[in-house]
């Protein structure tokens, strides 16, 4: 039972570099989501995707792009590495967008921008 | 402009005693809340929610109180186990946007 699967879980970057965070889930859900989460700061949604080709805005999307070629997966990608995307990501899905289907979140992937 | 707060970053409490964490939102327009809890190095597993239609919804040990007039609601655990240690998230949502709070980290002594 894999559930929401990321990679990598760690990852240093040089500042400008770009990345791949891979994020990918085995329950045909419908809904997935990108959150980072800052020392104190809680969880930021970043991206969101209803379905696969949708998807829209967080909160702090800036620096930061998605794409949804398939309900399984949901790549995060960075284009030019910043030391304001040190961070925790978290990758998540749920079946629906009704409010009543909880989240299940990946592990995570800790991310260093040097 | 934090939309959902949890205004005490870390509570400890003896165990066996009752854990209440605490969280405060701006949007009336949300219309269903959820707890979380987050142990170090995992991901966030979802506790309890509540729709904004009801006060109170319990499973087992963990109770959650919504007071919308007041845009407040609260987690109780009773009685708190030494298991419950961890960074519990409140967060309110609607349309299937979730907004979280900045969590706080319960400390609970044997």
């Amino acid at each position: 039972n894999a559930g929401v699967t990321q990679t990598p879980k760690f990852r240093i970057l040089k500042i400008g570099q770009s990345m791949t965070l891979q994020c990918a889930q085995d329950m045909n859900h419908n809904y997935m989501y990108w959150y980072r989460q800052d020392p104190g700061m809680g969880l930021k949604l970043i991206y969101y995707s209803v379905g696969a080709g949708i998807t829209d805005k967080g909160e702090v999307p800036n620096g930061y792009n998605v794409s949804r070629s398939t309900t399984e997966d949901f790549p995060l990608r960075l284009e030019l590495a910043a030391p304001s995307q040190t961070s925790v990501y978290f990758c998540a899905s749920s079946s629906g967008g009704q409010g009543w289907e909880k989240l299940f979140f990946g592990s995570g992937t800790q991310l260093s921008v040097l | 402009d934090q939309q959902v707060k949890q205004n005490s970053p870390s509570l400890s409490v003896q165990e066996g005693r009752i854990s209440i964490l605490n969280c405060d939102y701006t949007n009336s327009m949300f219309d269903y809340f959820l707890w979380y809890k987050k142990y170090p190095a995992e991901g966030p597993t979802f506790l309890i929610s509540i729709s904004s239609i009801k006060d109170k919804n319990e499973d087992g040990r963990f109770t959650v109180f919504l007071n919308k007039s007041a845009k407040h609601l609260s987690l109780h655990i009773v009685p708190s186990q030494p298991g419950d240690s961890a960074v519990y998230f409140c967060a309110a949502g609607n349309t299937g946007k979730l907004i979280f709070g900045q969590g706080t980290t319960l400390q609970v002594k044997p």
